[in-house]
């Protein structure tokens, strides 16, 4: 069955430190990979997505994530946190043509 | 090109009463999908319409839940005889195209409150 695990429920770093939050994913054909962030009370924005190509993926806000195949896992990072970035963010994996599944998300906390 | 519009942003209804969530994608978008997201829980897909038509509503509860897409007008969730699980938020998404081929824009929510 197609699912998407993020493992971390919150994290914690400090500002200006890198940033790494994890994904992993079960899909049984080449998947569309997405991380959304949720600030609260406010809708998702897509940060970036990846649906073929180059594995490492550019998006917005500075922050990336790398597609890894063989660990099943997209990983998104960012090399120096503010704290705007303080949020909900979402893993996702597209499904069946429309159907996005989500992971649980992970909240990061950032202090100054 | 305002986003996708969701009213009202919050909802209370009482247990056993109506509840209904409307969505207005964004313009010159035909897909609509809604979404609904349980306090600490990632957002879990409910149906899939595009005009006039239901796609797929493999993930909408068998009873009392209802969406439509029509014509004119935005997309309307509806719950019937809600009661105290229904409380969430729900959130609606277009694209013009099929996602996810396409990129789907979500809309800011509604919070729904059963009392």
């Amino acid at each position: 069955a197609q699912s998407v695990t993020q493992p971390d429920i919150h994290i914690t770093v400090s500002e200006g430190a890198s940033l790494e939050l994890r994904c992993n994913y079960s899909y049984g054909a080449t998947p569309y990979l997405f991380w959304y962030v949720q600030s609260p009370g406010q809708g998702l924005q897509l940060l970036l997505k990846y649906f073929s190509g180059d594995t490492l993926v550019q998006g917005i806000k500075g922050f990336e994530a790398e597609f890894k195949r063989s660990q099943s896992s997209f990983n998104l990072r960012k090399p120096s946190v503010h704290w705007s970035d303080a949020a909900e963010y979402f893993c996702a994996v597209g499904a069946r043509g429309f159907k996005t599944i989500f992971g649980a998300g992970t909240r990061l906390f950032v202090k100054a | 090109n305002a986003g996708v519009m969701q009213n009202p942003r919050h909802l209370v209804r009482r247990r056993g009463q109506e509840a209904r969530l409307r969505c207005s994608p964004m313009k010159g978008h035909s897909h609509v999908y809604w979404y609904r997201q349980l306090p600490e829980e990632g957002l879990k897909f409910m149906v899939y319409l595009q005009k006039e038509n239901i796609i797929d509503e493999s993930g909408m509860p068998k009873e009392r839940f209802s969406a439509e897409f029509p014509k004119e007008g935005p997309s309307i969730l509806r719950i019937q005889q809600v009661v105290r699980g229904d409380s969430a938020a729900y959130f609606c998404a277009s694209s013009p195209g099929q996602a996810p081929n396409t990129e789907a824009f979500f809309g800011q929510g509604t919070r729904l409150t059963v009392v």
